[in-house]
């Protein structure tokens, strides 16, 4: 069965620290998808970040990063630099590859809230 | 380009009565699923609708069911409402299948008294 665990409940940091949030998943397809969304406080979910099984190159957005490893199938995900305005509840998700049209619903983890204080 | 809107943002009901979510997609998406959060189930996929058609269901009693309009506009109706169907609704929006980007909306907050 498909599963996304965020072992990170609540993270809290001093702005411009760096911190990483992980995101460890579990699948038995082959091909599949993973995301990261940002959920602030006004609720609703911004995405940030696909990833295809078969693009394990790490991306980097800004202060944004994303590190993918398919041999311990974690998809995690550091802020470099924290403002407060990170402050939010970050989702990792899963999804399966497209069979027979299906977008192919999101699994989500239960999420990190992260609080960055100035 | 607009966002995804989706109406009313608040509601309140009480037990057993029943309630329609609206959802507008991004002009050109042809695809609306619907997911409900809870502070103890977190994050739960409901339905996939694509050009009218349910293409995927989530593990949700029979009393959660949608559709999609031809104008890809979307709406999902709880009937007998219970008390546990207090949640956040989204509702979330892509071009194609194929788990391209879902843009979410702002979600409509349920109480149910």
């Amino acid at each position: 069965a498909q599963k996304v665990t965020q072992a990170q409940t609540e993270i809290s940091v001093v702005e411009k620290e760096d911190v990483t949030l992980d995101c460890v998943y579990e699948t038995r397809d082959t091909t599949y998808y993973l995301f990261w969304y940002k959920q602030p406080p006004s609720g609703e979910l911004v995405f940030l970040i696909r990833r295809n099984s078969f693009d394990e190159q790490n991306e980097i957005s800004g202060r944004y990063s994303w590190n993918f490893q398919k041999s311990t199938s974690s998809f995690n995900f550091t802020i470099t630099a924290s403002q407060v305005v990170d402050s939010a509840v970050y989702f990792c998700a899963l999804s399966e590859a497209n069979y027979g049209g299906s977008q192919g619903n999101l699994i989500f983890g239960k999420g990190t809230k992260l609080s960055v204080k100035p | 380009k607009a966002g995804v809107t989706q109406t009313p943002r608040y509601l309140i009901k009480t037990r057993g009565q029943q309630v329609t979510l609206s959802c507008s997609p991004i002009s050109g998406h042809r695809s609306v699923s619907w997911y409900q959060q809870t502070p103890g189930q977190g994050l739960q996929f409901l339905f996939e609708y694509f050009s009218e058609t349910q293409r995927n269901k989530g593990n949700f009693p029979g009393r959660f069911s949608g559709r999609q309009f031809s104008n890809s506009r979307s709406e999902m109706n709880v009937s007998t409402l219970e008390l546990g169907d207090s949640a956040l609704y989204l509702c979330a929006s892509s071009f194609l299948q194929a788990s391209n980007e879902q843009f979410f909306g702002p979600g409509t907050r349920l109480t149910v008294l």
